[in-house]
């Protein structure tokens, strides 16, 4: 069965402290890795996609990675405005599904 | 903001109430979605049009129905809802076709309160 598991579930940094989100997948046939964001109350923001192991994508203080088993989401020298749940989802096989993990709720304090 | 856009943003209705939430994209996407989520949970897949056809319904409850006028709007009609279909509702658009790893884009949401 396909898992996608994000750790850890909440973290909690102080402004300028930097840190990383994991996400470690078990599926078949992976098409895609998606990282979102998402605020209270709001939709997923789309932040990267990555396609193949060994693939990085930065955005900002934000950058992703990819191996054969997870991602992580790096994040250097966070603000407070980078507070939010960090979604990752995996798009498998020939359909349009993602299949998303838990969520890692990051906290940045002043 | 987001390229997604649902109305309402809020929904207050009851059980015998009748209903329908409403998506639209202008960015050409060929796939459209609907994803319910619950507090603290990541959104779950409820439908999936292609082309303005269903390709999927993860056998959600008819009480929900789906309805794609054109290309750029999704529409999801309640009716005869229960208490636990409180959720935040979610429209999201990807390029299509079917196959594509294209990333989907979403909407701000609609929060549905059943009483």
């Amino acid at each position: 069965e396909d898992q996608v598991t994000q750790s850890p579930e909440a973290l909690r940094l102080q402004e300028g402290e930097s840190s990383s989100l994991n996400c470690s997948y078990t599926v078949s046939g992976l098409r895609g890795l998606f990282w979102y964001r998402q605020d209270p109350g709001k939709g997923p923001e789309f932040l990267f996609t990555l396609y193949s192991a060994g693939e990085e994508k930065e955005k900002e203080r934000l950058k992703a990675t990819l191996t054969k088993k997870e991602s992580f989401l790096h994040i250097t020298a966070p603000k407070p405005e980078d507070s939010a749940t960090y979604l990752c989802a995996v798009q498998v096989g020939s359909g349009y599904a993602l299949n998303f993990g838990k969520g890692t709720s990051l906290l940045v304090t002043p | 903001d987001t390229e997604v856009t649902q109305t309402p943003k809020h929904l207050v209705m009851g059980m015998t109430n009748k209903k329908s939430l409403k998506c639209e994209q202008h960015m050409g996407h060929r796939a459209m979605y609907w994803y319910k989520q619950k507090a603290k949970k990541p959104p779950e897949l409820m439908f999936v049009y292609s082309y303005e056809k269903l390709s999927i319904n993860e056998s959600v409850p008819s009480r929900f129905s789906p309805e794609c006028p054109n290309s750029s709007l999704l529409n999801l009609h309640l009716h005869a809802l229960q208490p636990e279909d409180s959720a935040l509702y979610l429209c999201a658009s990807s390029q299509g076709p079917q196959g594509s790893n294209q990333p989907q884009h979403f909407g701000d949401g609609t929060r549905l309160s059943i009483l």
